[in-house]
């Protein structure tokens, strides 16, 4: 079956700090990959995505790039904000069926 | 342009107890997905409906069923409670023509006692 591998968190980090969570995949098929963002007391929130090979998915500062000779797509920010103190989950959906990984707290201080 | 609501928020249940969460979707959105989260977990892909009809199921037993309605809101159904469906459950809306972006509700809270 299809998997995703997160990065463990929680991630701690200065503020104007470079991000990267890793995030690896299993699937069949051609699978498309997001990142999702869940902020204190609010829903999933769609962060980026990218839907073939080579894609680059970017929003907000945060970009991830579709790697299928590696099966990954980390996301990177290269200057984090405490505003950007989140839940990261990393997602694929192939043949209708979406899964998560477990998620990677950040959390960036002053 | 309204996003996705649930109800109710929070709810608590005992074992054994059948529960009925609802989920209205983005305006004109016609496909309505639902997941659980467990405490600290990502999301469990539940089922996704389509035009009233079930149009994909992950790994849940048949006692966690749903509806869709023609306004394209929904329900989820979850009989014969156990301690272990204590969790956020999330319901996500999307167009069929662009399935891949879903939008998300706040989810409910359901707690088994």
């Amino acid at each position: 079956g299809n998997s995703v591998t997160q990065m463990e968190g929680p991630v701690t980090l200065s503020e104007e700090a470079f991000l990267t969570i890793n995030c690896t995949y299993t699937a069949t098929g051609y699978p498309s990959l997001f990142w999702y963002v869940q902020y204190p007391g609010e829903g999933l929130q769609l962060l980026l995505k990218a839907t073939k090979a080579d894609d680059k998915g970017s929003n907000k500062g945060f970009e991830a790039t579709y790697r299928k000779e590696t099966t990954s797509f980390h996301l990177e920010k290269g200057s984090v904000q405490v505003s950007d103190s989140a839940v990261y989950f990393c997602a694929l959906t192939s043949y209708q069926k979406v899964t998560f990984g477990t998620g990677t707290k950040l959390q960036v201080i002053p | 342009e309204t996003g996705v609501t649930q109800s109710p928020t929070h709810l608590i249940k005992t074992r054994g107890q059948q529960v009925t969460l609802r989920c209205s979707s983005q305006s004109g959105h016609n496909t309505v997905s639902w997941y659980q989260q467990a405490l600290g977990q990502g999301p469990q892909f539940i089922f996704q409906y389509y035009r009233e009809e079930e149009n994909g199921r992950g790994n849940f037993p048949p006692r966690f069923s749903g509806l869709q309605f023609p306004n394209y809101s929904s329900e989820l159904n979850v009989n014969a409670l156990e301690l272990d469906d204590s969790a956020l459950y999330l319901c996500a809306s999307s167009l069929r023509a662009d399935q891949e972006t879903q939008y998300f509700g706040p989810g409910t809270r359901l707690l088994v006692l």
